[in-house]
C-alpha cells in the first residue's frame, strides 16, 4: 500500500510563503494523479489541487493566483507552493493519491500555523 | 462550484443502531460522489466510491446508496470505532468540493 507523508514548517508569518513536501513511498509517483487539502480549524475540508507526475496540474480558483504545485520524481516527492499567506490559510494540510473518484490514501496531515 | 450539503450536521446513536447520512449536490453528479470516515486526529479515510463501491476493507455494515443529487450513507448494526466524523465528496466537477460533515456521537 502506497504511503504518503508531509513535512514542512509549522509556522508560517502572514504575507510569507508556505512551502510543503509529500514524499511517497511503497510505490511509485509514475503515472499517477496527486493532491493536495486542506482541513480548517471548524473541521471543513478544501481541494487545494492536483498534479499529474508529468507535472501538469489543477488548481482550485480560489487559490490559483497564490498557488503553485510541481513534482520530482526521482525523489517520488511532489510539492504545494501558497504565497502571501493570512491567518486564513491556517489548516491541517493533506496529500493524498487522487483515484477517479475520490482519493486515497491520504497522508497523516501536517498543521501549520499562520501567525506572527 | 458544486455546493454539498450534508444532513444532519450531528446525531446521536447507539451501539446496534442503523443510522443514515444524507449528502445532497446543488447539481446533478451522476454517481460521483465518496464518503470518508474521519477519527480523531487521523486523516479521512475512504469509505465508499461511485456512491456506492465499498472500499476494499471497509466493512460490509457501510454501503452508500444515491444518483444524481440525492445520496445516502447507511451503518448497520453500529459498532463502538464506528463513532467518528462523516464527510462526502462530489469528484464530478472541479474544484471538488466536501460536505460539511456529520459527527456520529454516542
Amino acid at each position: 500500500q502506497v504511503q504518503l507523508h508531509e513535512s514542512g514548517p509549522g509556522l508560517v508569518k502572514p504575507s510569507e510563503t508556505l512551502s510543503l513536501t509529500c514524499t511517497v513511498s511503497n510505490g511509485s509517483i509514475n503515472n499517477y494523479y496527486w493532491t493536495w487539502i486542506r482541513q480548517f480549524p471548524g473541521k471543513g475540508l478544501e481541494w487545494i489541487g492536483y498534479i499529474y507526475y508529468t507535472g501538469s496540474t489543477n488548481y482550485n480558483p480560489s487559490l490559483k493566483s497564490r498557488l503553485t504545485m510541481s513534482v520530482d520524481t526521482s525523489k517520488n516527492q511532489f510539492s504545494l507552493t501558497l504565497t502571501s499567506v493570512t491567518a486564513a490559510d491556517t489548516a491541517i494540510y493533506y496529500c493524498a493519491q487522487r483515484r477517479p473518484r475520490s482519493f486515497d490514501p491520504w497522508g497523516q496531515g501536517t498543521l501549520v500555523i499562520v501567525s506572527s | 462550484d458544486i455546493q454539498v450539503t450534508q444532513s444532519p450536521s450531528s446525531m446521536s446513536a447507539s451501539v446496534g443502531d442503523k443510522v443514515t447520512i444524507t449528502c445532497r449536490a446543488s447539481q446533478g453528479i451522476a454517481n460521483w460522489l465518496a464518503w470518508y470516515q474521519q477519527k480523531p486526529g487521523k486523516a479521512p479515510k475512504l469509505l465508499i466510491f461511485a456512491a456506492s463501491t465499498l472500499q476494499s476493507g471497509v466493512p460490509s455494515r457501510f454501503s452508500g446508496s444515491g444518483s444524481g443529487t440525492d445520496f445516502t450513507l447507511t451503518i448497520n448494526n453500529l459498532q463502538p470505532e464506528d463513532f467518528a466524523i462523516y464527510y462526502c465528496q462530489q469528484a464530478h466537477t472541479f474544484p471538488l468540493t466536501f460536505g460539511g460533515g456529520t459527527k456520529l456521537e454516542v
